[in-house]
């Protein structure tokens, strides 16, 4: 999927635990996406991060669920005190710099699925 | 953005063409039409999308009616590789939230040998 890499690629946390996943865009993209897709469903935009900000975190449950994109490193969704809800598939895109590009492309990771038991 | 209403299964035979609809009765404007794909188990891969004119790519055609009320995403030579739900959106080209792409249901294409 043209670059975006996630990993794990499968996650297996039990009630109550953290999950951490990771995402590394591709080369030369700003700009970071994550999704989630429960069973059956279409994939549901979650946030959308540049370094070092949160742009648009509106399709973010309220509680437990964090996402980072830093300076240095990977974009990370985080989510505290796992419940079997929350088992679905995450996906992660990227796009190049969103100034320079009026009609820009989402490069999909193959995501993590994880699985909460 | 505008909602989109796509059947929930179709199937084609290997080497025939396969012809998507869409329906977006409510789109504005300056509304794109984007078509992604999703086979099985991986993440949405963007197929091709379009304005107001017919348009082509190495993996697909895209015929939007005059009203741009709908359209046909158009794989030419389907193969059983093509077998994937296909999920049509519509989209702002700029400014407010038209970074967030909104996935329905799609339709699941199955191509038979």
């Amino acid at each position: 999927n043209a670059g975006v890499m996630q990993n794990p690629r499968h996650l297996v946390r039990r009630r109550g635990q953290e999950a951490r996943l990771r995402c590394s865009p591709m080369k030369g993209h700003s700009h970071v996406y994550w999704y989630r897709q429960l069973p059956e469903e279409g994939l549901k935009f979650m946030v959308y991060l540049q370094k070092e900000n949160i742009i648009d975190e509106s399709g973010m449950p309220k509680e437990r669920f964090s996402a980072e994109f830093p300076k240095e490193g990977p974009s990370i969704l985080r989510i505290q005190q796992v419940v079997r809800g929350d088992s679905a598939a995450y996906f992660c895109a990227s796009s190049p710099n969103r100034v320079l590009f009026s009609l820009y492309e989402q490069y999909f990771g193959p995501g993590t699925r994880l699985t909460v038991t | 953005d505008a909602k989109t209403t796509q059947p929930p299964s179709m199937d084609c035979a290997e080497g025939r063409a396969a012809n998507l609809p869409c329906n977006h009765s409510t789109i504005s404007g300056n509304e794109y039409v984007y078509w992604y794909r999703q086979i099985h188990s991986q993440g949405p891969q963007y197929i091709i999308h379009g304005l107001k004119n017919n348009e082509t790519n190495e993996m697909a055609s895209l015929i939007i009616t005059e009203d741009r009320k709908s359209s046909t995403l158009i794989l030419p030579h389907a193969t059983l590789r093509d077998t994937a739900v296909y999920y049509c959106i519509v989209r702002v080209d700029s400014g407010g939230s038209n970074y967030k792409l909104t996935f329905g249901k799609g339709t699941l294409l199955t191509v038979n040998p």
